[in-house]
């Protein structure tokens, strides 16, 4: 079954304690992204991959890191959460960003207090 | 660069009534529209997108969005609403000038009283 998995799918942490979401997905799909979403902004992209290591910025990357060492995997660090990136996250991949379609995990709610 | 303005966060219909949620867009090079929906703790699931082939599109679902360039509008429509229609939907714009990046609007929430 083609899909993307995210783990954990929720997480409560205390701020400045380092953290991985980790995100795979089977599809052999060469474009993975992470978003945000936060009520009344729909989803904003934190990073995005075109391939194996390449990544870039997106609209909101401030406090964030990722990598792109194998195709099939696209983490999200946090290397010092703050109360202000409590939200939830998604992780999304396709083909090419090109008019396809992408397919997003079940999400991951963070809570940082 | 390219935005979506969905011009309701809330619409409420009845159950057997037609359901309209308004998107408008705008991009300054030939866009991908797509339509998401969210159900309640679940990821996103593509309803349909346009990719400048026929105008209206239909998706899953009974579904259907009409692009009309001259408006700069997607709106998706249904004829019936169904209780498991309720949820929250996302009207989503790319285009290659702006790197096919994904720009995601606020998102309208379906409520379907029975």
């Amino acid at each position: 079954e083609a899909q993307v998995t995210q783990n954990p799918r929720y997480l409560i942490t205390v701020t400045g304690k380092k953290l991985t979401v980790t995100c795979s997905q089977n599809m052999n799909h060469e474009y993975m992204s992470w978003y945000r979403q936060d009520p009344g902004l729909g989803l904003r992209q934190i990073y995005y991959s075109m391939n194996v290591e390449v990544t870039d910025k997106g609209d909101v990357p401030e406090g964030y890191k990722v990598s792109r060492k194998e195709k099939r995997n696209f983490p999200l660090i946090l290397e010092s959460p703050s109360p202000n990136q409590t939200s939830l996250y998604f992780c999304a991949s396709s083909l090419s960003p090109t008019g396809n379609e992408a397919f997003f995990g079940q999400g991951t709610r963070l809570t940082v207090v | 660069a390219q935005s979506v303005t969905q011009l309701d966060s809330h619409v409420s219909v009845s159950e057997g009534t037609p359901v309209l949620l308004r998107c408008n867009y705008s991009s300054s090079y030939s866009p991908s529209l797509f339509w998401y929906v969210q159900h309640p703790n679940k990821g996103l699931q593509l309803l349909l997108k346009y990719t400048s082939a026929a105008t209206l599109v239909k998706g899953i679902n009974g579904f259907e969005a009409e692009f009309k360039k001259s408006e700069t509008s997607f709106h998706l429509t249904k004829p019936s609403a169904h209780m498991s229609d309720a949820a929250e939907y996302f009207c989503v714009v790319s285009d290659a000038y702006n790197n096919n990046d994904m720009r995601f609007g606020a998102g309208t929430r379906l409520t379907v009283k029975p």
